[in-house]
């Protein structure tokens, strides 16, 4: 079983909608939490970092439910320009810093 | 400012040759991973330097690949006896400091013939 799992997609929607991406992790000693998006033939970049309580950045919001080990970004009102693969990431328990990422989910917006 | 740098940005070799990786990380981190990327698939970490030394290699696959970084700025990623499963994008990160927000640099496409 891989330690951070994702629906691979691709979710097909149309401009303004709203899409909502969920991830698992299997280590409860994980530390911390972020959503990476990465465009075709780029390197990945961070989207947000996702807390606890909740975050929210723009038209973009992020939780996490620790008893569940589950993470989940939602996007609303959804642009040309959101689409990208959404990687979701998890920071091990170990003090090196080193990312567990999830294969990916692909988001392609359609006019 | 600079972000991180890679070269070459693609690079194809045989079967059984020795390749070189080079990542410049931005100025001031501490911190250099690199990671690999299959196509399909998420990075997976190969290893984590803090300043000169390695201080995580857990993710490297086995012992013909190695990576230095001398003097705590510039990592140089080492493939010996390259093989077609070697084939990915080797992506290189750095940040200022091991928990900090990593940086990805463009990454180089190995491909192996």
């Amino acid at each position: 079983r891989k330690e951070v799992e994702q629906d691979p997609g691709p979710f097909n929607v149309p401009e303004g909608a709203t899409v909502a991406f969920n991830c698992t992790y299997s280590n409860s000693a994980s530390q911390s939490f972020f959503w990476y998006r990465q465009d075709c033939r780029k390197e990945p970049k961070l989207l947000m970092s996702v807390y606890s309580s909740g975050n929210e950045d723009g038209r973009f919001t992020a939780q996490l439910n620790r008893a569940s080990q589950y993470i989940s970004l939602l996007i609303r009102d959804s642009k040309l320009s959101d689409s990208a693969t959404y990687l979701c990431v998890v920071r091990g328990s170990s003090n090196t810093g080193k990312l567990i990422f999830g294969q990916g989910t692909t988001l392609q917006v359609k006019p | 400012g600079a972000g991180v740098s890679q070269t070459p940005s693609n690079k194809v070799t045989e079967k059984g040759k020795y390749v070189e990786l080079r990542c410049d990380p931005i100025s001031g981190h501490t911190a250099l991973y690199w990671y690999r990327q299959s196509l399909g698939q998420g990075p997976e970490f190969l290893i984590y330097f803090q300043g000169t030394g390695a201080a995580d290699d857990s993710g490297l696959p086995n012992d013909r690949f190695f990576a230095v970084r001398p003097e705590g700025s510039v990592s140089t990623l080492k493939i010996q006896r390259t093989e077609r499963g070697d084939s990915a994008v080797y992506l290189c990160a750095s940040s200022l400091g091991g928990m900090e927000t990593q940086y990805f640099g463009p990454g180089t496409r190995l491909l192996v013939l």
